[in-house]
């Protein structure tokens, strides 16, 4: 059936390192890709999103790149900041009979001052 | 101001109890989503709709029922069939295929 599988967290990192979280994806059709973060104490929202091969997402200095060839969506950042710990979810949205999105089970982020 | 709202914020159910989790959107959106979201498993679909009158289930539908008569809303019961219940349930909406939106969630606790 249609999945996403992220790595596995937590990823610790210190202030102003690269972040690379992977995500890959299982899909009958063409989805949409997007990552949503949810930051301490509040809901899910938007980061990035993509809705067709090759296509890039970015947002406050976070970029992803829908590759279709190796069905992947792996999110990156070039320099993070602590503000950026949070849980990273990666999620496609497919239309089977009604357009459902699935989640990935969450990458959660700690940067160090 | 347009949101979703979910009610109540925590929940307890009594062994064999029904429970009802409400979702109330004013974005006028034709989607609505009901996930359940466990530590170390991320959100699971439980059921989805696209329009009034109409839904379907997702990968985790047994022991639950949606009903959607009203465009607006969106609630979810737990039945006593659902023999693991304790999650956090998150309601959403959306413009089909475009982001969701996410209400601020009901704890659900069984006493």
């Amino acid at each position: 059936g249609d999945s996403v599988t992220q790595m596995e967290g937590p990823v610790t990192l210190s202030e102003e390192a690269f972040l690379t979280i992977n995500c890959t994806y299982t899909a009958t059709g063409y989805p949409s890709l997007f990552w949503y973060v949810q930051y301490p104490g509040e809901g899910l929202q938007l980061l990035l999103k993509a809705t067709k091969a090759d296509d890039k997402g970015s947002n406050k200095g976070f970029e992803a790149t829908y590759r279709k060839e190796t069905t992947s969506f792996h999110l990156e950042k070039g320099s993070v900041q602590v503000s950026d710990s949070a849980v990273y979810f990666c999620a496609l949205s497919l239309y089977t009979g009604g357009f459902k999105t699935i989640f990935g089970a969450g990458t959660r982020l700690f940067v160090k001052a | 101001d347009g949101g979703i709202t979910q009610s109540p914020k925590y929940l307890f159910r009594k062994e064999g109890q029904n429970v009802t989790l409400s979702c109330e959107q004013n974005l006028n959106h034709d989607a609505m989503y009901w996930y359940r979201q466990d530590p170390g498993q991320g959100l699971r679909l439980i059921y989805y709709s696209q329009i009034v009158n109409d839904f379907q289930k997702g990968d985790i539908a047994e022991g639950y029922s949606v009903s959607r008569e009203k465009k607006e809303s969106f609630p979810l019961t737990v039945t006593s069939a659902q023999k693991n219940p304790t999650a956090f349930y998150l309601c959403a909406s959306s413009i089909p295929n475009e982001k969701l939106f996410f209400g601020s969630g009901t704890q659900l606790s069984v006493l």
